[in-house]
């Protein structure tokens, strides 16, 4: 059974950076499939940050790309997502998942993360 | 504002069918197969129930299809039970550099 679970600072003060780790068990990252990570802000909608295939070729999005970092560790099996110079906007759910013939098909739980001071 | 539109909210009755729609593009929906909806309960992860356009992954109730016409994905609700209730959210592959597109999410009431 294929299970992730993010993790990771759930305060985050405005201007550093947010760093995510999602562990992945009962599956080997290094075997295939792109992993992603979703946000989700209080009371919104789902919104892709980027997806990396386990090669390394990496998707973000347009909109946080020069933000975002999205990195691989086959020896830990864990995908990590970094998002710099953050403000109170990217306070949000966190998910990572794993991308299956283009759909999200297995989630984390998510974790919270706040931007304040 | 989402690249995908969809309704704010729907609503039916315990046995009733409801059709959520979701409205993108020729460079996402129109063009492609790859689209999938998410159902999310308050304070869980979303849980996929449709992938490329029609096809139910093991495990998901036969009361839920999807189906496509040009820029336009559906998701219906057959049979509507009160565990349904819940957010339902589109997502479609596009050809532009964001790969993913998402819908706003959809608000399903069962009365």
């Amino acid at each position: 059974q294929v299970q992730l679970q993010e993790s990771g600072p759930g305060l985050v003060k405005p201007s550093e950076t947010l760093s995510l780790t999602c562990a992945v068990s009962g599956f080997s990252i290094s075997s295939g499939y792109y992993w992603g990570w979703i946000r989700q802000p209080p009371g919104k909608g789902l919104e892709w940050i980027g997806s990396m295939y386990h090669s390394g070729s990496t998707y973000r999005n347009p909109s946080l790309r020069s933000r975002v970092t999205i990195s691989v560790d086959t020896s830990k099996n864990q995908i990590s997502l970094k998002l710099s110079s953050v403000t109170a906007a990217d306070t949000a759910v966190y998910f990572c998942a794993r991308v299956d013939q283009w759909a999200f098909d297995i989630w984390g739980q998510g974790t919270m993360v706040t931007v304040s001071s | 504002q989402s690249a995908l539109t969809q309704p704010a909210s729907v609503s039916g009755s315990p046995g009733q069918s409801i059709t959520i729609s979701c409205t993108g593009t020729s460079s996402d929906i129109g063009g492609y197969k790859f689209v999938s909806w998410y159902q999310q309960h308050p304070g869980k992860a979303p849980k996929v129930m449709i992938y490329d356009v029609s096809n139910r992954p093991s495990g998901v109730s036969n009361r839920f299809s999807g189906s496509k016409s040009g820029n336009t994905a559906s998701l219906t609700i057959s049979g509507l039970q009160p565990e349904d209730e819940a957010d339902y959210y589109c997502t479609s592959y596009t050809r532009s550099s964001t790969l993913w597109v998402f819908g706003g999410g959809t608000k399903l009431t069962v009365l």
